[in-house]
Parts: structure tokens; C-alpha cells; sequence
């Protein structure tokens, strides 16, 4: 069956520095990967997507990448702040959307 | 303002009672779905539909009913028969399309007692 895996651990970053978030796929070729950013007792908010076809994809100080052939994405954060500290998703879709269990991103000051 | 609304944000019932949790979106999004989130499990979905009158279930359906009557809501049902009810429930819409993003409700959180 088809299988996306995160980090399970907390990623820890020092402000100012870029965190790397990184998401595996295995058993499906995705056509897109979509990565989501949800704080804690709220909803999962929509960040960016790429498509298969796409080596790169940035958003103000966020990048994504897709890498087919290792089957995996990462997610940039660049001149992290405290303020990007959350949980990040990756999710892609098959018949219906699979999402990864997420990553903790803490960014200390 | 368009988006989409959970209600209540916290609801708390008794062990052998049904609770129906609200999901209502403005959006015009043809496909809704329903999420569980426990900590360390990520999102598990319990049921979509995809059009009015018509639903799916997803990878943890039992235990749980939907219906979808109207357009703009998708209430789920979590009955007695759910073995481990307590826990953060997620609506969520989408338009029409395969790469469209997801868009979130704020969340019920369920405890069960």
C-alpha cells in the first residue's frame, strides 16, 4: 500500500537558520506533493504544492523540492523565526489525499 | 467571508451515547471530508463524499455514520459502536480537481467519559 513518512521526531533549529523538513513516499509516483503547516487544536493550513514535472517551487521564505527518483520532498524554511514554529504535513493524492503523520518544527530564540 | 465552520469546538458526552459533530462550508466545494487525529497517528480518514447524496468510507469508518443532504454540509455521526471515540475531529472541503488543496475547519475536540 502506498506509504509517505516524515520525521516522527522534533526538528529543533536555532532562529535565524534554515530548517529542512523532509517527507518519503513509497509504492506510488504522486503527480503533486502538498505541504501543510497546522499549530496545535487548529485545522491543517495549506502552504504550497509541486507537481511531478517541478524541480523547485518557493513561496517568501519557503521552498519545496521533489525528487521522483529518491521518492522524497523537502520543505525550507529560511531565516526561520519563532513564529514558523508548528507542525508540517506532506500529503499527496491517490484516490483520496494521504497525509503524512507531520513533523514538530520548533524554532528557538 | 468564505470558509468553513466546526462546531462545537469541544464537546464532551458520556460513554454509549451518539454525538453528531457539525461541519458546515460557504466555499461552493463540491468534496468534504472527515479526519481523526490522535497525537502520534496523523491524519486517518473516516469518510468523503465527493457530491451531494453520495459518500465513501475512508480507512476508519466503523463506528462513525455520515450523511450528505445539501451541498454545504457533511455531519458526522460518532456512535456507541466506536470503541475509542475521544479525539480531534477535522472537516475539511476541496474544489472540484485532483491537485486542488484541502481547506480545514477549526476542529471538534470529542471527550468521551
Amino acid at each position: 500500500s502506498q506509504k509517505i513518512e516524515q520525521n516522527s521526531e522534533a526538528l529543533n533549529i536555532q532562529e535565524g537558520k534554515t530548517a529542512t523538513l523532509t517527507c518519503n513516499y513509497t509504492n506510488y509516483s504522486p503527480a503533486y506533493l502538498q505541504w501543510y503547516r497546522q499549530d496545535p487544536g487548529r485545522g491543517p493550513v495549506f502552504l504550497l504544492l509541486i507537481r511531478e514535472n517541478e524541480k523547485e517551487k518557493r513561496k517568501e521564505r519557503l521552498k519545496v523540492t521533489f525528487d521522483t527518483t529518491l521518492k522524497q520532498s523537502l520543505f525550507h524554511i529560511t531565516a526561520s523565526q519563532p513564529a514558523d514554529s508548528a507542525t508540517y504535513l506532506c500529503a499527496f493524492r491517490d484516490d483520496k489525499i494521504i497525509f503524512g503523520k507531520g513533523t514538530r518544527l520548533h524554532i528557538l530564540p | 467571508d468564505g470558509g468553513i465552520t466546526q462546531s462545537p469546538k469541544y464537546l464532551f458526552r458520556k460513554e454509549g451515547q451518539n454525538v453528531t459533530l457539525s461541519c458546515e462550508q460557504n466555499l461552493n466545494h463540491d468534496a468534504m471530508y472527515w479526519y481523526r487525529q490522535d497525537p502520534g497517528q496523523g491524519l486517518r480518514l473516516i469518510y468523503y463524499s465527493q457530491i451531494v447524496n453520495d459518500f465513501q468510507k475512508g480507512d476508519i469508518a466503523e463506528g462513525y455514520s455520515v450523511s450528505r443532504e445539501k451541498k454545504e454540509s457533511f455531519p458526522l455521526t460518532v456512535t456507541s459502536a466506536q470503541k475509542n471515540p475521544t479525539a480531534f475531529y477535522l472537516c475539511a472541503s476541496k474544489p472540484t480537481g485532483s491537485s486542488y488543496e484541502q481547506y480545514f475547519g477549526p476542529g471538534t475536540r470529542l471527550t468521551v467519559t
